[in-house]
């Protein structure tokens, strides 16, 4: 059973480009959760999704940045016209649907806007 | 967003040494997770705790989950140079999200 999928390990984006970034869950997985890691520092929430349903965006700045998990395929974070501010280490977790299950994580995408 | 709050923020100390890291919240948690994250790498899952007063042993670990379900804390043993990484509590909501704390970076020293 393979892990948490994210793709591309590194991304880099010169500055008003776009950048998307992929999240393939667990099998059998249909919660997905998106964080942003900064250096030396702890994960901050930003979206979680269940297929085809944005649960919590509340972490998630309103303009330039967008989460989707179809039905089909991965979850796909995406970052339009991108600022320095942008770069960091973009991880996601998968957990199966019920209260109190585990979540698993990928091994992230470093983004750098140059 | 729930906050978190663990303590120290960084920790030293010397191979064969004993520690306690400890995860603060005012809100109660349906569930708490420890991780373990290295550098370059996704946190890797230690131990999830679901009951309030629940101990569970991993080896050197011992994970504590407060009875009001807001708190937890992780105690290693005699501890090792392997065990050196970034240590993250996270609490499930009721709602089922994820949040996560501030982290406390430990480092063993051989």
């Amino acid at each position: 059973n393979a892990g948490v999928m994210q793709n591309p390990r590194h991304l880099v984006r010169r500055r008003g480009q776009e950048a998307r970034l992929r999240c393939s869950p667990m099998k059998g997985h249909s919660h997905v959760y998106w964080y942003r890691q900064l250096p030396e520092e702890g994960l901050k929430f930003m979206v979680y999704l269940q297929k085809e349903n944005i649960i919590d965006e509340s972490g998630m700045p309103k303009e330039r940045f967008s989460a989707e998990f179809p039905k089909e395929g991965p979850s796909i974070l995406r970052i339009q016209q991108v600022v320095r501010g942008d770069s960091a280490a973009y991880f996601c977790a998968s957990s199966p649907a019920g209260r109190n299950t585990e979540a698993f994580f990928g091994q992230g995408t470093r983004l750098t806007v140059v | 967003t729930q906050l978190l709050e663990q303590s120290p923020q960084f920790l030293s100390i010397q191979e064969g040494e004993n520690l306690t890291v400890y995860c603060n919240s005012s809100s109660v948690f349906s569930s708490l997770q420890w991780y373990r994250q290295e550098p370059g790498e996704g946190p890797v899952l230690l131990v999830t705790v679901v009951t309030g007063g629940e101990v569970k042993k991993l080896k050197r670990l011992t994970f504590q989950f407060g009875d009001a379900r807001k708190d937890s804390s992780l105690h290693i043993t005699a501890a090792q140079t392997g065990d050196t990484g970034l240590y993250l509590c996270a609490g499930k909501t009721g709602a089922n999200n994820l949040f996560f704390g501030t982290g406390t970076r430990l480092t063993v020293i051989p």
